[in-house]
């Protein structure tokens, strides 16, 4: 099945700074790659997500940048808020195997005032 | 307001008590699946259905069941639970399967089996 990699694990970034996360994905045959956002005490929600067919997508301070030959994407937050502290996920979704999510191992993102 | 809702929030319980956690949606969504969320694991997918009385494996279902008799509730069954089950657990609904529409994920119910 697929098999998707998230780094870092932990990140830490002074207010205003920006943030990446990196994740990368073994199945060729991936074309949807949302990245979600989990807060102390809830589930996990959708901020951004991307297709095999777009290279980058952007959401005012958030975006997203996939290289499907390097079968890598990125989650991009610039002027980092305290709000924006959370435990990010990317997935992949393959429909190799019928059509669901393996997410990745999560970042605990966390910004400094 | 478009929710999905998990039931209980928090339970401990002793090896070998059967227990059931609910999930419940008002969205009318067709798909819906559950999830164990573990340290450095992530989430990894333990069961799907994609409709009434349709539901498949997904990638630990090892002691668990689930049900599915009407299209807004999706059970989560532990018959026996055992110590490696302690989890969090996460429900989540969509229109179609994942990556068709955005999914919707549940608070979560932490679960410690003793």
């Amino acid at each position: 099945g697929e098999n998707v990699e998230q780094h870092p694990s932990t990140l830490s970034v002074q207010e205003g700074d920006s943030a990446v996360i990196k994740c990368t994905y073994s199945d060729s045959a991936s074309n949807y790659f949302p990245w979600y956002k989990q807060e102390l005490g809830k589930g996990p929600q959708l901020i951004i997500d991307i297709r095999s067919n777009v290279g980058e997508k952007k959401d005012q301070r958030i975006a997203v940048t996939l290289n499907k030959t390097a079968k890598h994407f990125s989650l991009h937050i610039t002027e980092t808020q305290p709000e924006d502290s959370a435990v990010y996920f990317c997935a992949a979704v393959t429909a190799n195997t019928g059509n669901q999510f393996y997410f990745g191992t999560g970042t605990s993102l966390t910004v400094i005032p | 307001e478009a929710q999905v809702t998990q039931n209980p929030r928090y339970l401990i319980t002793v090896t070998g008590k059967k227990l059931t956690v609910t999930c419940s949606q008002n969205m009318n969504h067709e798909y819906m699946s559950w999830y164990r969320q573990d340290p450095g694991l992530g989430l990894r997918q333990i069961y799907y259905s994609m409709n009434v009385e349709v539901t498949d494996k997904g990638d630990v279902p090892e002691g668990y069941k689930v049900s599915r008799k009407e299209k807004r509730n999706f059970p989560l069954i532990l018959e026996s639970p055992s110590p490696n089950q302690t989890s969090l657990y996460f429900c989540a609904s969509s229109f179609g399967f994942p990556g068709h529409t955005e999914a919707f994920f549940g608070q979560g119910t932490r679960l410690t089996v003793v």
